[in-house]
């Protein structure tokens, strides 16, 4: 069983348009991640939710609305792709136990996104 | 802030033998967790090891070892006996408490490829 799942896997769309990426964990976690690795590998941090709610948001251009209908769920949408919005996104998720570090993040299998 | 730094892009070494791939990183904090995660031509991020820096003794997962310098503030990965499946990208992560959550600050990545 695959732990943290992402669909698609390779998405390829047109500029301007609008696209949803989604994922799911079976692991019982309550922190939901996303991470965007560039073309030179770069890997950041977009988002993360816990419990449904948002908690860290950083400085991503509100084209990006992360969405988390339940704490298994965290799906990404964009708006109005760019070209730089060219990358490969992960999802994550970890346990809050309430202590530094103890969260260890598991990813998923990451969503090639290439906008034409 | 914190930032993370591995100042080896590329690197080799032939089956069986050993390598170490070099990781530092700046930060103010007493204690956190470091990470090393593994991401082979799958794409797919695997956790290979974590230290947990109030703990002196280096962390070891079977054929890799850190070498954890707190006072120097270096987290270096040992792979012993490699193998051609350890060919990936290597990337060492610092992680960051930010509100309610957890954060991932990572390097830019090592590219390691093991040769017959």
């Amino acid at each position: 069983d695959t732990a943290v799942s992402q669909t698609p896997k390779y998405l390829v769309t047109q500029m301007g348009n609008d696209k949803s990426i989604k994922c799911e964990q079976n692991l019982g976690h309550d922190t939901m991640y996303w991470y965007k690795q560039d073309s030179k590998k770069f890997l950041k941090i977009m988002f993360s939710y816990n419990n449904k709610e948002l908690i860290i948001n950083e400085t991503v251009p509100n084209r990006f609305s992360p969405k988390s209908p339940d704490k298994a769920h965290l799906n990404l949408h964009i708006n109005s792709l760019e070209l730089g919005d060219s990358a490969v996104y992960f999802c994550a998720s970890s346990q809050n136990q309430g202590t530094l570090g103890s969260d260890t993040q598991y990813f998923g299998p990451g969503t090639r996104l290439t906008v034409l | 802030a914190q930032t993370v730094t591995q100042s080896q892009p590329e690197m080799s070494v032939q089956e069986a033998e050993t390598v170490t791939l070099s990781c530092t990183y700046d930060t103010s904090e007493s204690n956190y967790y470091l990470f090393w995660y593994k991401q082979p031509p799958s794409r797919q991020m695997i956790l290979v090891i974590r230290q947990e820096a109030y703990k002196q003794q280096n962390a070891t997962e079977n054929r890799f070892s850190v070498n954890f310098q707190k006072a120097a503030k270096s987290f270096s990965l040992k792979i012993s006996d490699s193998q051609l499946g350890d060919t990936a990208m290597y990337f060492c992560a610092f992680m960051k408490h930010q509100g309610g959550s957890e954060k991932l600050v990572f390097g830019k990545g090592t590219k390691l490829t093991v040769n017959p």
